[in-house]
């Protein structure tokens, strides 16, 4: 168990750049996360799969964000035309659950912090 | 939806004991999650209460009342390396936190 693994750690980009993201959940686990945080706030909710099946999309999340985790293994998170409000810390996580209710405990990794100038 | 309110920072000091309070909305509710965040680091996974009454880890406890829509999380035998956020979060097939409480450990 090598934990969650993120990549890059860090992504300076220009405004309307695309960026994407990876991460490399714990080869058990079955579920994998993504969140957005911003300083002094709890982590944001952005989607989830079960799997290779994206079980739900924040409302939240504009049509410029795009997750894929196509062999149910790592996951990239693609942010298009990139603006100034998406700076922030993006987190990945994973579990082992078996259903909605499910207390598994989510396993982060370190994240990606995204600076957008 | 699903809502949680925390404190939005707590100070204390070393040796002392700290209750951080989460309130919580929910429709269907299935437990009451603890994460710890230190600055610059990944939330980890501190305690679940799926029942009323309290669970102690160590010198980490978490109580829940299913009918008051509450928890808190104590923390006795303070130190330092307890400064840290922590974030009350329901599950709801994915986790939805807290905005999360700031604790501050002074000498």
């Amino acid at each position: 168990d090598t934990g969650v693994s993120q990549d890059p750690r860090h992504k300076i980009t220009k405004r309307g750049q695309n960026v994407t993201f990876r991460c490399d959940p714990i080869s058990e686990h079955n579920r994998l996360y993504w969140y957005r945080q911003t300083l002094g706030q709890g982590p944001e909710f952005l989607t989830y799969f079960q799997n290779e099946a994206q079980l739900e999309k924040s409302r939240l999340l504009s049509d410029r964000f795009s997750a894929e985790r196509p062999k149910g293994s790592f996951s990239t998170l693609e942010i298009q035309r990139t603006e100034q409000g998406d700076s922030a810390m993006y987190l990945c996580a994973s579990s082992f659950s078996l259903g909605e209710g499910d207390n598994s405990p989510l396993h982060f990794g370190n994240g990606t912090r995204l600076t957008v100038t | 939806g699903q809502s949680l309110e925390q404190p939005s920072e707590v100070t204390a000091v070393e040796g002392a004991i700290v209750q951080i309070n989460c309130t919580y909305q929910t429709s269907g509710f299935y437990g009451l999650s603890w994460y710890q965040q230190h600055d610059g680091g990944a939330p980890t996974f501190l305690s679940y209460n799926a029942l009323d009454g309290l669970e102690e880890t160590g010198r980490f406890s978490s109580f829940l009342s299913r009918s008051d829509s509450y928890g808190y999380l104590l923390l006795q035998e303070l130190q330092m390396k307890d400064s840290a956020s922590y974030f009350c979060a329901l599950p709801r097939g994915k986790l939805i936190f807290g905005q999360g409480t700031e604790l501050s450990v002074k000498p």
